[in-house]
């Protein structure tokens, strides 16, 4: 949506290699979702932001939620073939929630 | 139009109506997915079809969900005797993969059910 940008849209990286995918809204964001999902599979839940600044960390992923509230960022560190999927962001508006549309990231061993 | 079409847009049913959400995915897009979003939560996954067939159903929360895609291209939501939990945002999503890789997901605008 024009709302909420993603990108990039697809990403081929080495195993062992550092990633960053990115979110932008327009406006100013409730909360943040991320989420990923494998093949054949329901949207798993990564991480939700909600604060300025705030950072959040799990294994090998880091998010992000600017200041503003208006851009976050997911970091994957030394990628590993798990770490394979599409990653969605979800933006909480207040009223209504938007969607990202998607990274698909694969990972080379 | 060129997106991931969802009918319609809300819905207000009384407890115990049936209701049928459609979904016209993107053209020629193989795989469909729904998720049912509660207010303030993220999406879960309901259901997955990989052309017309269901591929997994796991996500459905009781035997009163149904989804059909009977000729690969639209697909219809249907919930027999709704309750008030069954409130939420039904969104559709597609995508023209099919392999191991799902590729990029394309979500319609949803279909918002208000269950009095």
């Amino acid at each position: 949506s024009q709302e909420l940008e993603q990108s990039p849209q697809s990403l081929i990286v080495q195993e062992g290699k550092n990633l960053t995918i990115n979110c932008t809204s327009s406006k100013t964001l409730y909360g943040l979702y991320w989420y990923k999902q494998k093949y054949g599979e329901g949207l798993i839940f990564l991480m939700m932001l909600q604060k300025g600044g705030e950072e959040k960390s799990h294994e090998k992923i880091t998010a992000k939620l600017d200041e503003k509230k208006q851009q976050s960022s997911l970091h994957i560190t030394a990628s590993q073939p798990s770490h394979a999927g599409i990653y969605l962001c979800v933006a909480d508006t207040g009223n209504q929630f938007y969607f990202g549309t998607g990274t698909s990231l694969t990972v080379i061993p | 139009g060129a997106g991931v079409s969802q009918s319609p847009r809300y819905k207000v049913a009384k407890r115990g109506q049936d209701v049928a959400l459609r979904c016209d995915p993107i053209s020629g897009h193989v795989s469909l997915f729904w998720y049912q979003q509660a207010l303030g939560q993220g999406p879960e996954f309901l259901t997955y079809f990989q052309n017309e067939a269901q591929l997994d159903k796991s996500g459905l929360p009781s035997d009163r969900f149904f989804a059909e895609r009977p000729e690969g291209s639209v697909s219809t939501l249907k919930i027999q005797r709704t309750q008030q939990e069954d409130s939420a945002v039904y969104l559709c999503a597609s995508s023209l993969a099919s392999g191991l890789v799902a590729g990029e997901l394309f979500f319609g605008e949803g279909s918002r059910l208000t269950v009095l």
